[in-house]
């Protein structure tokens, strides 16, 4: 594609259920990273993924947070017993080289 | 730790004004420097420094980095209103923790017709 895609762009659960939200990178883009954004807040760094090498979990903030990336390419982050402080903006990013990420539109979260 | 603060955190401003946004960064292993436009929810890119002194441009904008002093400013001449978004700065620390990006808390800059 032209670009990340991210879906759901919008997704509301209740407190307690379990969500998944899925990255698109840009193809043969060989780093995926997922951010996390609450309102008015920066971006705070969740995880990343650079070709075969085992992922960067440094920035997940529970156990209830985890993420794989299939085949190298589609990524899924998943968020168990959601919590209200989960609601925030989740961006994906995908780059061929360091410097330049490019950034999909995001999934807003809503929990409830 | 490596850190990027960015200053101010928000700035208003009128139609015509010029406006320079600050980034400082500690950052280890220090690669570049990158800037980017977020609007809605996607940050888009605007420019990548590595080299001290030397000033990117792009239309209105243009951005220097300081390796010395360990910091970056954007500039934007004759502000518009589509100029309206949240600007961030990230340093690379190439080889580092973080997928090697260190974001700042970004400047929300709101410019008044």
């Amino acid at each position: 594609g032209a670009g990340v895609s991210q879906s759901p762009s919008n997704k509301v659960t209740e407190k307690g259920k379990d969500v998944e939200l899925r990255c698109d990178p840009i193809s043969g883009h060989t780093a995926l990273y997922w951010y996390r954004q609450s309102l008015g807040q920066g971006l705070e760094f969740l995880i990343y993924f650079q070709g075969n090498s085992a992922p960067d979990k440094s920035g997940l903030p529970s156990d209830r947070f985890s993420a794989e990336r299939t085949g190298g390419s589609v990524s899924t982050l998943t968020i168990q017993r959601t919590q209200q402080e989960d609601s925030a903006v989740y961006l994906c990013a995908s780059s061929s080289h360091v410097d330049t990420q490019y950034f999909g539109p995001g999934t807003r979260l809503t929990v409830l | 730790e490596d850190k990027v603060v960015q200053s101010p955190l928000s700035l208003v401003v009128h139609e015509g004004d010029t406006v320079t946004l600050n980034c400082s960064y500690e950052v280890t292993n220090f690669r570049s420097l990158l800037w980017y436009k977020q609007e809605k929810k996607a940050p888009t890119f605007l420019f990548m420094l590595t080299s001290s002194g030397i000033e990117k441009k792009s239309g209105r904008l243009s951005s220097i980095l300081d390796k010395k002093e360990l910091f970056s400013i954007l500039n934007i001449t004759a502000t518009q209103t589509g100029d309206s978004a949240v600007y961030l700065c990230a340093g690379v620390n190439y080889g580092g923790s973080q997928g090697n990006l260190i974001f700042g808390k970004g400047t929300k800059l709101s410019v008044k017709p």
